[in-house]
């Protein structure tokens, strides 16, 4: 267990709709990461939040957005949806600002866009 | 071509064999991540390098930094080594994100 969490586990839904995935880091991480997994593209870095702030984007669509709560949880939205949407999405978090650093990973949520 | 190559893409070994995974960069990088994704999905972090070796049980992680290679060795391979194996790389341009490897499956027959 990596003190990760992330709900929900499963998320079936259909083209156009929107969802948001939440993420927990660590107790005492101020570091969030989010990353896309699908079967063509592989792994693929979406966005990190730092203590509240934006700090990196990676290859985000812009119907993606993200925040990172007072509290330090995380939220990825999702709109629009399409079927190329479907993938697992990973948040992860470290105690760094920086990607040098160990990242602890949630255990995904797989999203089903029918 | 990606940053981030790695081969094998799959491996097949006998439990006790020494596993070789190869993952080669093509940028400047600050570090460099090991992970491993179960067959559940779930993925934790292996290593986190930057230069020389790390050991950490069965498992020893390698970087060349002149050479742009890493590897990852496993010694006595067990069928719970079974997984996915995915390196990772912090480019030295872009050091808050990481780039991944397409990953190596690796099976470990009893």
């Amino acid at each position: 267990d990596s003190g990760v969490t992330q709900t929900p586990k499963h998320l079936i839904t259909a083209t156009g709709q929107r969802v948001t995935l939440r993420c927990s880091p660590r107790s005492g991480d101020l570091s969030v990461y989010w990353y896309q997994q699908s079967l063509d593209q592989g792994l693929q870095f979406l966005i990190q939040y730092y203590n509240g702030e934006e700090r990196a984007k990676g290859n985000i669509l812009e119907r993606f957005s993200a925040q990172q709560f007072p509290d330090l949880h995380s939220e990825l939205n999702l709109s629009s949806l399409e079927l190329g949407d479907s993938a697992l999405y990973f948040c992860a978090s470290s105690g760094y600002s920086g990607a040098a650093s160990e990242q602890f990973f949630g255990p995904g949520t797989r999203l089903t866009v029918l | 071509k990606n940053e981030v190559e790695q081969s094998p893409q799959n491996l097949t070994a006998q439990e006790g064999e020494f596993i070789t995974i190869n993952c080669s960069y093509s940028v400047g990088i600050s570090a460099l991540h090991w992970l491993q994704q179960h067959p559940g999905g779930g993925i934790v972090s292996l290593f986190m390098l930057s230069s020389g070796k790390k050991k950490h049980g069965r498992l020893i992680a390698t970087i060349n930094i002149q050479e742009k290679h890493s590897s990852l060795h496993i010694t006595a391979s067990h069928p719970r080594d079974s997984a996915v194996y995915i390196c990772a790389v912090i480019s030295s341009g872009s050091a808050r994100q990481l780039t991944f490897g397409s990953g190596t499956q690796l099976t470990v027959l009893p």
